[in-house]
């Protein structure tokens, strides 16, 4: 059974970089898309982007000047980066599993970041 | 971008109801439409990929159906575990898309 176990810092202020990273176990990396989505308050689902094992990103344009995704394979992990983070991007981040790069099987818990300004 | 629209955007329902969510995309997304049911506080979980595939543990009172612009979820008898927010994501064009979800509550 595939698991994602997302860890990363919470409260942030604004101007700050927002950094998380999603485990995986019970699966690889490879032969899949992984992908960071956000859930504003009380707002619907934001898809951040995706990364494969070899690199490969694809970005919400929306947020392209500010994300990095990246994967380490040896950790079996990969990570969100978004630089400048304002009080608008204070949401819930979940990592999941892109399966055949068309709809998310597998989810982190979920991480609540707040950003004060 | 590709905009989803759902209707309704909630609903009162009592068990044993049978519950239908409509979906709609902005251009053509042919099947590539999925459905997923979220609770508060939990992750959003997959019920339906492709439309109207049902996701592997997924109960089969739940079913999706259509193609094109015009998608359907439908659960057929509600359950009390079934009082969520529904969403509905395309994955025809990055960036993917979700709608603006369905609330379903008693």
């Amino acid at each position: 059974q595939v698991h994602l176990q997302q860890s990363g810092p919470g409260l942030l202020r604004s101007s700050e970089t927002l950094s998380l990273a999603c485990t995986v176990s019970g699966g690889s990396l490879r032969n899949y898309y992984w992908s960071w989505v956000r859930q504003l308050p009380g707002k619907t689902l934001e898809w951040i982007g995706c990364i494969d094992y070899t690199g490969n990103t694809n970005y919400n344009p929306s947020l392209n000047s500010r994300v990095t995704i990246s994967a380490d394979t040896a950790k079996n992990q990969f990570s969100l980066r978004l630089t400048s983070v304002t009080t608008a991007d204070t949401a819930v981040y979940y990592c999941a599993r892109l399966r055949s790069g068309v709809d998310l099987d597998y989810w982190g818990q979920g991480t609540l970041v707040p950003v004060s300004s | 971008d590709i905009q989803m629209t759902q209707s309704p955007s909630s609903l009162s329902a009592s068990a044993g109801d049978r519950v239908t969510i409509a979906c709609r995309a902005s251009q053509s997304i042919a099947n590539y439409l999925n459905w997923y049911q979220q609770k508060p506080g939990k992750a959003p979980n997959l019920l339906i990929h492709a439309a109207s595939s049902l996701q592997g543990g997924v109960p089969s009172r739940f079913s999706g159906s259509g193609s094109g612009t015009d998608f359907t979820l439908t659960i057929s008898s509600l359950q009390p575990e079934d009082f969520a927010t529904y969403y509905c994501q395309q994955s025809h064009d990055i960036p993917f898309t979700f709608g603006p979800g369905t609330k379903v509550d008693v």
